[in-house]
């Protein structure tokens, strides 16, 4: 039973690489979620997508684009990447309507030197 | 806007001992409220939550309730264990049209020794 997985699971970047994060869900979800948390701060909203085709900015987008070309799949990229993004990256899911629990991914660490 | 504020961390506990920690919110309309926990290199799992004013949620033992009087939704454990020790989130879900997003708190280290 997979549920939300994440890879890569640890990446390192130099500044001004590009990278994507992958995520799959196998729960048929229609509501797919980034967040990074950092030390402190909890868990702040990247991007968000409501189906496939659709992606929506959260709390804090910049920097960052995503893309759902498949239900299943929401991909995170970083196109040219910055230390301040150096943080751990969770892809969460869930169904759409009423007070459905968010199932998470196990994050990916990036550190970007 | 949406805001979560859990009480500062860690907290260090001895096994056995009862724990608070406290969650307040600010949030237009009725939101709906929610603990996740992280154990250590795993991503959240929900806890417990609450929907409504007045609503307790529980599991393993943990409970909390929704107290819309004081905008709280404190976690408590009566006796917990070193398996307990864990990231907990406090988190909030807008009852508009917010697409599920959740509003975490920052999260709170708890750790319990033997």
């Amino acid at each position: 039973n997979a549920g939300v997985t994440q890879t890569p699971k640890f990446r390192v970047l130099k500044t001004g690489q590009s990278m994507t994060l992958l995520c799959a869900q196998d729960m048929n979800h229609e509501y797919m979620y980034w967040y990074r948390q950092d030390p402190g701060m909890g868990l702040r909203l990247i991007h968000y997508s409501v189906g496939e085709g659709t992606t929506a900015k959260g709390e804090v987008p910049d920097g960052y684009n995503v893309s759902r070309l498949k239900k299943q799949n929401f991909l995170l990229g970083l196109e040219s990447a910055a230390p301040s993004q150096t943080s751990v990256y969770f892809c969460a899911s869930r169904t759409s309507g009423g007070t459905g629990e968010l199932f998470f991914g196990e994050g990916s660490r990036l550190t970007v030197l | 806007g949406n805001s979560v504020t859990q009480m500062e961390g860690p907290v260090t506990l001895s096994e056995e001992a009862f724990l608070t920690i406290n969650c307040t919110y600010t949030a237009t309309g009725y939101p709906s409220l929610f603990w996740y926990v992280q154990y250590p290199g795993e991503g959240l799992q929900l806890l417990l939550k609450a929907t409504k004013a007045d609503d307790k949620g529980s599991n393993k033992g943990f409970e909390a309730t929704y107290r819309k009087e004081t905008t709280s939704f404190h976690l408590e454990k009566g006796s917990v264990q070193v398996s307990d020790s864990a990231v907990y989130f406090c988190a909030l879900s807008d009852s508009g049209t917010s697409y599920g997003k959740l509003t975490f708190g920052q999260g709170t280290i708890l750790t319990v020794h033997p």
